[in-house]
């Protein structure tokens, strides 16, 4: 009954090395999202996952990003090189499939912090 | 034409007063309107969402008027309270596609 999980809740990193986030949607949904929340600032789309289709790529910034998704449940975004840049809040969220109910689940995001 | 774009960005209102957060869209494929409350150091939370037949929903203080033909949506609180105290994002976004696409935020403070 647990909510959207993500982890590490905080990640400081050196610039150039590489961070692997995780995102536990909530059990029976099909859709996931990842969003980037720079400071003070609005969610920017990064990828959508929905069942077996192929994923949205759309909002990823740079091919230094990645992400997947795992037997339809768990999802690692993984930013390689990183740079100072990439410091934000990224958001996990998992929604049923759409339709008629279309409301997305956050989790509470893992803040990176690259220095 | 993917755009919500949202006003203001910050507002501050006395206690009891009544709280507007607009929002304008150009996409008329969207047909889902939902408006998310984010508190410091969580991640934001559904609050009240609308479709575009019809021009007003009500969830207790919280109320959504949509204006189809101007492309605008806005969210009132009423009799705002300091737990209200929080960002504000509007949103959008239309079955056949994957992406939510939100506003920039606004940052509600309600004072004592």
């Amino acid at each position: 009954g647990a909510g959207v999980s993500q982890s590490p809740s905080n990640k400081v990193t050196e610039k150039g090395k590489d961070v692997e986030l995780r995102c536990d949607p909530i059990s029976g949904h099909t859709a996931l999202y990842w969003y980037r929340q720079s400071l003070g600032q609005g969610l920017e789309f990064l990828i959508y996952f929905q069942g077996n289709s192929a994923p949205d790529k759309s909002g990823l910034p740079s091919d230094r990003f990645s992400a997947e998704r795992t037997g339809g449940s768990v999802s690692t975004l993984t930013i390689q090189r990183t740079q100072q840049e990439d410091s934000a809040v990224y958001l996990c969220a998992s929604s049923v499939d759409r339709g008629k109910n279309t409301e997305a689940f956050f989790g509470q995001g893992t803040r990176l912090t690259v220095v | 034409q993917q755009q919500v774009k949202q006003s203001p960005q910050s507002l501050i209102v006395q206690k009891g007063g009544i709280s507007i957060i607009n929002c304008a869209y150009e996409n008329t494929a969207f047909d889902y309107f939902p408006w998310y409350q984010q508190f410091p150091g969580k991640g934001p939370a559904l609050l009240i969402a609308i479709r575009p037949d019809v021009s007003e929903k009500k969830e207790g203080r919280f109320t959504i008027s949509f204006n189809k033909s101007a492309k605008q949506f806005s969210l009132h609180i009423m009799d705002s309270q300091p737990g209200d105290s929080a960002t504000y994002f509007c949103a959008a976004s239309y079955s056949s596609a994957s992406k939510i696409i939100f506003g920039s935020g606004t940052r509600l403070s309600i004072r004592p």
